[in-house]
Order: structure tokens, then C-alpha cells, then sequence
């Protein structure tokens, strides 16, 4: 058990709906980052925060968006879905995100989202 | 369990075998390499990182190697166990661009009783 919690675990819905993705860090990390995974694609980086702000982007689609509250948590937030979004979605976190840190990374179990 | 990828390559070794996954990386500019482990219906699980300035570095039962000049990473299992089936990404990492790691596409590894 990583210590990162992600809810729900699955997710159907149908395309052009709009869901929402949980996640909680190990506690005492301040930075969350947000993973897709498709057959395709493999593991693509989304974002990242950082104690509430955005720090790096990756390929995040426009319909995609994230925030990370104050008591640390992240949400992400996935709208117009299309066939082509379902996917595992991974939370990890990490201490901080500081380029003087090699930082580790711990995943959470995922969501799988399936759009029909 | 789901799949995470319907055509990875994918290396079969006998239990008790030593293992070697190989990982070609696309950056010379990257610092820091991870090994992760990802079982079927689970998040990648970290296994072992190293850092540009290292070539070589051992835990338990796993080294990885760090080749700079030819961009390339490997990850050795030593005596190959069944609870070692799994697929193995490696990521890497470029310090100065922030924290965001990019994955190798994966190798599935399936240990034969």
C-alpha cells in the first residue's frame, strides 16, 4: 500500500458526461501529479500541483482540469468524455517538487474509467 | 486484472532465473531513473532509482544500470520469482523541467513455475 488513495476505483459513464476523480497523498506530501494510462499510449503525464498550484503541465487535454485544496487533496476533473478517454487514471504524490529533490513518486491503485 | 498493454514486449524466464529488462531512454538531459513495477489491477510500484551520476546500483534482489552514452537502462532480478510477473516501466526524469516523470512503454515479465 503506497499510502495514496484514489476513488472511485471504477468509473462508467457515457461519452459527453462529465466525472470526477479523487485523490488523497501519503500524508505529509504536498505534491500530487495526475497520470493517464491507455493501451495506446502508455503512461502520459497530465499535471502536477504543488501545495495548491499548478506547476507543470503535460498532456493534458483542454477538457481536462485539475485543482489540489487546501487539506492537500486533488481532484480531476474530466468533462465532454469521449470513447477515447477511457483509460486507468494514476494519483502519485511526492514530498515536494523542487528541482534540489530527487523526489519519489508513490502511486495510487488508480481509477479506471470505461466510456460507453 | 486489467491489461495495461495488450502488445508489450514481453520476456518469459524460468523461476529462479536472473532476469534482465532493458530500457532505451529518449533524453540526454535527464538526471534521475526509475524502475517501476506494475501488477495487473494495480499503480507502478517503485522498485529502484538512480541518478546520472551513478552507473550501477543495487538493492535487494535488483541492480540497475545506468549507460549515459548510449542512453540506455537496465534492470536486473536476481533468482526471478513468481510474485516478480508483472510489467516493468522505466521513467526518467529531468530535474530542471520539474517532477514529471516519462514512462518507457513497459516490458511484461511472465516467471515460469
Amino acid at each position: 500500500d503506497s499510502g495514496v488513495t484514489q476513488t472511485p476505483k471504477h468509473l462508467i459513464t457515457a461519452t459527453g458526461q462529465r466525472v470526477t476523480l479523487r485523490c488523497s497523498p501519503r500524508s505529509g506530501d504536498l505534491s500530487v501529479y495526475w497520470y493517464q494510462q491507455s493501451l495506446d499510449q502508455g503512461l502520459q503525464f497530465l499535471i502536477q500541483y504543488y501545495n495548491g498550484e499548478e506547476r507543470a503541465k503535460g498532456n493534458i487535454l483542454e477538457r481536462f482540469s485539475a485543482q489540489q485544496f487546501p487539506d492537500l487533496h486533488s481532484e480531476l476533473n474530466l468533462s465532454s468524455l469521449e470513447l477515447g478517454d477511457s483509460a486507468l487514471y494514476f494519483c502519485a504524490s511526492s514530498v515536494a517538487p523542487t528541482s534540489a529533490h530527487y523526489n519519489e513518486q508513490f502511486f495510487g491503485p488508480g481509477t479506471r474509467l470505461t466510456v460507453l | 486484472g486489467e491489461s495495461v498493454g495488450l502488445h508489450l514486449p514481453t520476456l518469459s524466464v524460468q523461476e529462479g532465473d536472473n532476469s534482465i529488462i532493458n530500457c532505451a531512454y529518449s533524453n540526454s538531459a535527464s538526471d534521475y531513473f526509475i524502475w517501476y513495477k506494475q501488477e495487473s489491477g494495480k499503480g507502478p510500484q517503485f522498485i529502484i532509482d538512480i541518478r546520472s551520476n551513478m552507473d550501477k546500483r543495487q538493492g535487494q534482489r535488483v541492480t540497475v544500470l545506468l549507460n549515459k552514452t548510449v542512453k540506455h537502462l537496465s534492470l536486473q532480478i536476481a533468482a526471478t520469482q513468481p510474485g516478480d510477473s508483472a510489467v516493468y516501466f522505466c521513467a526518467e526524469n529531468m530535474r530542471a523541467a520539474g517532477n514529471k516523470l516519462t514512462f518507457g512503454g513497459g516490458t511484461r515479465v511472465l516467471v515460469k513455475p
